[in-house]
């Protein structure tokens, strides 16, 4: 079973809003990932948690926290978002860093729209 | 100068063609290499992974890596409507963490 699921599938929120985004993988994965992606580009990186240690923070605003209850759940809570924020959040798991093989898989993604 | 470089098309084939999709990179130490297919609006789904160079096959997918001029090619052979998508190439040096460099997509369009 290769499977990441991500809910909710779509979100509406105005800018005084809090949400959260939810990703749940049953893979054993000790790796997860948080990506953003905008319509016709690669996804953009966001967080990354090994072992449930947030490891990477590519220099998302604060608005964008995360947050890694255990092993099989990733979540990233929402607040005070702007209208260019709206795009695909993809949520991906994979091995850590020394497994031996390190493909990563990725949900089906929440399209998240900032009104 | 990116580092993947990849053409968005469209790419526009009849069905049943042989369909070559390429990425050209330029940072010598990537060694894993990836391919995924992304439907509109879904997430991608992953559909190869080598390691170094050489080919490896998965029914009517093949990958290659080619290190020494730095290429990469997905092809797909007996191509359907149903492989309609945006082609995403992706790579990681070795020992370099968890980080993924993508190129920007190819979307192919196969027509019956």
């Amino acid at each position: 079973d290769t499977e990441v699921t991500q809910t909710p599938k779509h979100l509406v929120m105005g800018m005084t809003n809090k949400k959260s985004l939810k990703c749940e993988q049953h893979m054993g994965h000790r790796a997860m990932y948080w990506y953003k992606q905008k319509a016709k580009k690669p996804p953009e990186l966001m967080f990354v948690y090994s072992y449930e240690k947030l490891s990477i923070n590519e220099s998302v605003p604060s608005r964008f926290s995360p947050e890694c209850p255990n092993s099989s759940l990733l979540n990233l809570h929402l607040h005070a978002l702007q209208p260019e924020d709206s795009a695909l959040y993809l949520c991906a798991s994979s091995q850590p860093r020394g497994a031996s093989s390190y493909e990563q898989y990725f949900g089906p993604g929440t399209r998240l729209t900032v009104t | 100068q990116k580092e993947v470089e990849q053409d968005p098309g469209p790419l526009s084939v009849p069905e049943g063609a042989i369909v070559s999709l390429n990425c050209t990179y330029s940072n010598s130490a990537f060694q894993y290499f990836m391919w995924y297919r992304q439907y509109s609006r879904k997430g991608p789904e992953l559909l190869m992974y080598t390691y170094s160079s050489g080919n490896k096959e998965d029914g009517r997918f093949t990958a290659q890596v080619d290190k020494s001029s730095k290429y990469i090619s997905l092809f797909i052979r007996d191509s359907q409507p149903s492989d309609s998508a945006t082609y995403l190439c992706a790579m990681r040096p070795r020992g370099a963490g968890n980080m993924l460099t993508f190129g920007g997509g190819t979307r192919l369009m196969v027509k019956p």
